[in-house]
């Protein structure tokens, strides 16, 4: 079943711009991971931000975590138009490692 | 990082037959997940395959409908049984990695007509 809830479902933007996209989720987690999905291809792993993380780094990258609010946010700095693709939310919270994924936003970086 | 490879890449299938899709890690590992990504939608776990036991299924996957096999820690098949055009979709393998992040094959595109 789904776990988490992402916004915007869709965000244009023109290059050089920066993307926000956020994520939700409803039960407790250990991680959260963010993966980036090029249209009809395999996903392709971003990052992971643990449950006692609050923020991470990975190049142009950053994600945020706040617990409390059950919430996340991508952010892609000084976008490109190669970052167009399908991201996606998912979260750890059992003992399986299975993932449960958020709906996915669905980024466009104009040239 | 665990490299997969899952065949075939895409199928175009009559309804009523099956198919199944393989999945094979560069490493030994003790689950691997199957999901569906419907067109549009985001990935829904259908099942967990640990070696040497029968495989987990997600509420509303049967295994009568996605028997799968996970015969050694380096390799296991779904199979989509008695297709029909709702089955079509794209179905990808993941196995964990060593800091918990989950690598995935490329996909196998499934059209069923």
């Amino acid at each position: 079943s789904q776990q988490g809830e992402e916004d915007p479902q869709a965000l244009s933007i023109q290059e050089g711009e920066n993307a926000t996209m956020n994520c939700s989720y409803k039960t407790s987690i250990n991680n959260l991971q963010w993966y980036r999905q090029n249209s009809g291809r395999g996903l392709v792993h971003l990052i992971l931000i643990r449950s006692n993380e609050r923020e991470k780094h990975s190049g142009r990258l950053r994600v945020t975590l706040d617990t409390s609010k059950k919430s996340s946010s991508l952010l892609i700095t000084a976008s490109r138009a190669a970052d167009t693709a399908s991201y996606f939310c998912a979260t750890d919270a059992g003992d399986n490692n299975d993932m449960r994924f958020g709906a996915g936003t669905r980024l466009t970086v104009k040239p | 990082s665990a490299v997969i490879s899952q065949k075939p890449s895409r199928d175009i299938c009559q309804r009523g037959t099956s198919l199944t899709i393989q999945c094979q890690v560069d490493s030994q590992v003790t689950m691997m997940f199957w999901y569906r990504q419907q067109p549009g939608q985001s990935l829904t776990l259908i099942a967990t395959a640990n070696q040497g036991s029968e495989a987990t299924y997600e509420s509303g996957f049967v295994i009568d409908k996605f028997p799968i096999s996970r015969p050694n820690l380096t390799f296991s098949t779904l199979t989509v049984s008695n297709m029909s055009p709702e089955d079509s979709s794209i179905y990808l393998c993941s196995v964990a990695g060593f800091l918990n992040e989950a690598f995935f094959g490329q996909g196998t595109r499934l059209t069923v007509v």
